[in-house]
């Protein structure tokens, strides 16, 4: 069973610019998530999508993050513009229904703001 | 506060060794208490997931035990390798979100 698929797996900007990231989820997983990992710390929770509505966005700094999932299967997450502390690594799960299940996580993707 | 406590900070053994990883959680109710492993420049790893009628539960050399009366949990890594080190962390399930610790940092060296 492949796993979850992020891409790119690094990246680095300068502030202000724009960056955006990609995930595919586990075939058949319902639910999708994005999380944002500063170093040092746990994964915070971003966003949430069951199919592809949103379940909980509430820590998603919505003026400079979006994400969607349309159609249900990827997702793309976008921050405009970047800030110094947006450097962290963002980490894609899924699980096949919500959290009563397994949650699967990608790689990552590490980005740098300078 | 954090709801997901976990001691150490971070750790360090000899290649063979065996050690101990604490997680204090104060969520309730309980729903299921889970260890992952997340190495360098990866995203983590499920290593157990445990139930209220679990007390122990091994992976391999790995063995968590919880305690849902204190409300803790641990793990046990066995015969410690090079390639457990590694970020462990601690998670539990609150409502429709998950609580992670910040994690025990282990480096294993030979």
């Amino acid at each position: 069973e492949a796993g979850v698929a992020q891409s790119p797996r690094y990246k680095i900007i300068e502030k202000r610019q724009s960056v955006a990231f990609w995930c595919n989820p586990i075939s058949g997983h319902a639910t999708l998530y994005w999380y944002q990992q500063i170093l040092g710390q746990g994964p915070k929770l971003l966003i949430q999508f069951q199919n592809n509505g949103v379940v909980d966005d509430s820590q998603l700094p919505k003026d400079r993050f979006s994400a969607e999932r349309l159609k249900g299967v990827d997702s793309t997450l976008k921050i405009q513009p970047a800030k110094l502390e947006d450097s962290a690594v963002y980490l894609c799960a899924s699980s096949l229904v919500d959290l009563a299940y397994e949650q699967y996580f990608g790689p990552g993707t590490r980005l740098t703001v300078t | 506060k954090n709801q997901v406590e976990q001691s150490p900070q971070s750790l360090i053994i000899l290649e063979g060794k065996n050690c101990t990883l604490q997680c204090n959680y104060t969520v309730s109710p309980f729903s299921n208490l889970r260890w992952y492993k997340q190495d360098t420049g990866r995203g983590p790893v499920s290593l157990t997931i445990m139930t209220f009628s679990e007390n122990t539960k091994s992976n391999g050399r790995y063995t968590a035990t919880l305690d849902a009366d204190t409300k803790q949990s641990s793990l046990h890594i066995t015969a410690s390798q090079l390639s457990d080190s590694a970020s462990y962390i601690c998670v539990h399930p609150d409502a429709d979100k998950l609580i992670f610790g910040t994690g025990t940092r282990l480096q294993v060296f030979p």
